[in-house]
């Protein structure tokens, strides 16, 4: 299946923990990106990749950090989980920069 | 601040009639504008798009219309069937920057298309 895929899809963790999620697609898109879908729904940028290059980091704490070890790879590592980051997180690539926009499953993270 | 808005957080009609979604933005610099479908636990999928160089794209039962004076697209599905029931979200891109074509995006319509 040619995709966007995010692991894990839930994510219960306590406060002041570390976590990752995982994100690949196998579509051969160059730009990758994350997504927040926070309490009120709103999908907010956090970061965009393309070709391994940040692009974009749209005022995120530094706690959150995006890594790419190639472009078919985004992964996002939190460090120090605070309640409000509670939220679903979704990956996402495009070839054509806006055009073409494919969205991963989403990951739903629950710091307690 | 959001760039784009959608008014309505809800939406009901019954099947066979027409859904139509609303969506406003405040940023003249956009010049392409997309509506993604949403069901639960799923991420949203493209619907379709439009140009800012067009005010309609049709794709089926999907129609799209921009008006670029009031900043305003609307989104048309006739007619509406119960598989359109999900949330609808409306975006927004400026082509021509070059910081990575991000999409800003609207809080989204949950549109329940009643049998």
């Amino acid at each position: 299946d040619t995709a966007v895929s995010q692991t894990p899809k839930y994510l219960v963790t306590q406060m002041g923990n570390d976590k990752s999620i995982k994100c690949e697609q196998n579509l051969g898109h160059d730009t990758m990106y994350w997504y927040k879908q926070d309490s009120k729904k709103f999908l907010k940028i956090m970061f965009s990749y393309n070709n391994k290059e940040l692009i974009i980091n749209e005022t995120v704490p530094n706690r959150f950090s995006p890594k790419s070890p190639d472009k078919a790879h985004l992964n996002l590592h939190i460090n120090s989980l605070e309640l409000g980051d509670s939220a679903v997180y979704f990956c996402a690539s495009s070839q054509d920069g806006a055009y073409g926009y494919t969205f991963g499953s989403g990951t739903r993270l629950t710091v307690v | 601040d959001q760039q784009v808005k959608q008014n309505s957080p809800s939406l009901s009609v019954q099947e066979g009639r027409i859904s139509i979604l609303n969506c406003d933005y405040t940023n003249s610099m956009f010049d392409y504008f997309l509506w993604y479908k949403k069901y639960p636990a799923e991420g949203p999928t493209f619907l379709i798009s439009i140009s800012s160089i067009k005010d309609k794209n049709e794709d089926g039962r999907f129609t799209v219309f921009l008006n670029k004076s009031a900043k305003h697209l609307s989104l048309h599905i006739v007619p509406s069937q119960p598989g359109d029931s999900a949330v609808y979200f409306c975006a927004a891109s400026d082509l021509r920057d070059n910081a990575g074509n991000m999409l800003t995006f609207g809080g989204g319509t949950r549109l329940m298309v009643k049998p």
